[in-house]
C-alpha cells in the first residue's frame, strides 16, 4: 500500500520569506502524480500544484515550486516570498495513475505567516 | 459553473440517528469521490463512484456506512446510527473521467452528540 508521510507538522514563516514542506512517499509503481493542496481555515481543498512521475522536470506555478527526486521518493513544496494569505494546512497527495482517481494524503503541515 | 456542492455545511446528529450527506458534482462530471478527515489528519479515501455504479469501496467502513450515486440527483453517503468516533469532516470531490483533475466540495463538517 502506498504512504504518504510529512515530517513536520508546523512551519513558520516571515512575510516575503521562503519556506520548504517536506514529503515523502513510499510505492512500487513508477508512473503516478504527486500533488500539494492547501487548506485554509475556510477547510475548502485547493490544488497548489501538480508533477507528473515520468516528468524530470520541477513543477513551478508563480510562488510555488516543487523539488521532485523520483529516485529518493522525495516531493518538497517551496513557498517563496510568503504572504499572509498562504496561512493554511498543506497536504502533500499522491495518485497511482492505474488505480483510477484515488488519492492519498498526508497528515500534513500547517503553516503560518508572521507579519 | 458553479463547483461541486456539498450540504449541508454543518450537521449535527445525536447517538444512534442517521447522517446523510449530499453531494452535487460540477457539471459534466460524472465521478465522485467521498473523503473523511478526521481532525488534525489528512483526507482518507472512502468510495470512488460512478453514476449507479460503486467503482471502489475499500475505504469504506464495513457497518453502517454507504454511499450512492444515482442516475438522477445528488451522490448521498449515508450513515446509519451515528458514534461519537464519526465525527469528521466529509469532503466529495468530482471528474469528468479517471485520468481528469479533480474539484474538491468545501465538505460537511459532522458533528455526534
Amino acid at each position: 500500500a502506498q504512504t504518504v508521510t510529512q515530517s513536520q507538522p508546523e512551519m513558520s514563516v516571515q512575510e516575503a520569506e521562503t519556506v520548504t514542506l517536506s514529503c515523502t512517499y513510499d510505492t512500487s509503481e513508477s508512473d503516478y502524480y504527486l500533488f500539494w493542496y492547501k487548506q485554509p481555515p475556510s477547510r475548502q481543498m485547493i490544488l497548489v500544484i501538480r508533477q507528473e512521475a515520468y516528468k524530470q522536470q520541477n513543477a513551478t506555478e508563480n510562488r510555488f515550486s516543487v523539488n521532485f527526486q523520483k529516485a529518493a521518493k522525495s516531493f518538497s513544496l517551496k513557498i517563496s516570498d510568503s504572504q499572509l494569505g498562504d496561512a493554511a494546512m498543506y497536504f502533500c497527495a499522491y495518485r497511482f495513475k492505474a488505480a483510477g482517481n484515488k488519492l492519498t494524503f498526508g497528515g500534513g503541515t500547517r503553516v503560518l505567516v508572521k507579519p | 459553473n458553479a463547483g461541486v456542492m456539498q450540504n449541508p455545511r454543518h450537521l449535527v446528529r445525536r447517538r444512534g440517528q442517521e447522517a446523510r450527506l449530499r453531494c452535487s458534482p460540477m457539471k459534466g462530471h460524472s465521478h465522485v469521490y467521498w473523503y473523511r478527515q478526521l481532525p488534525e489528519e489528512g483526507l482518507k479515501f472512502m468510495v470512488y463512484l460512478q453514476k449507479e455504479n460503486i467503482i471502489d469501496e475499500s475505504g469504506m467502513p464495513k457497518e453502517r456506512f454507504s454511499a450512492e450515486f444515482p442516475k438522477e440527483g445528488p451522490s448521498i453517503l449515508r450513515i446509519q446510527q451515528v458514534v461519537r468516533g464519526d465525527s469528521a469532516a466529509y469532503f466529495c470531490a468530482s471528474s469528468a473521467g479517471t485520468g481528469s483533475g479533480y474539484t474538491f466540495g468545501s465538505g460537511t463538517r459532522l458533528t455526534v452528540v
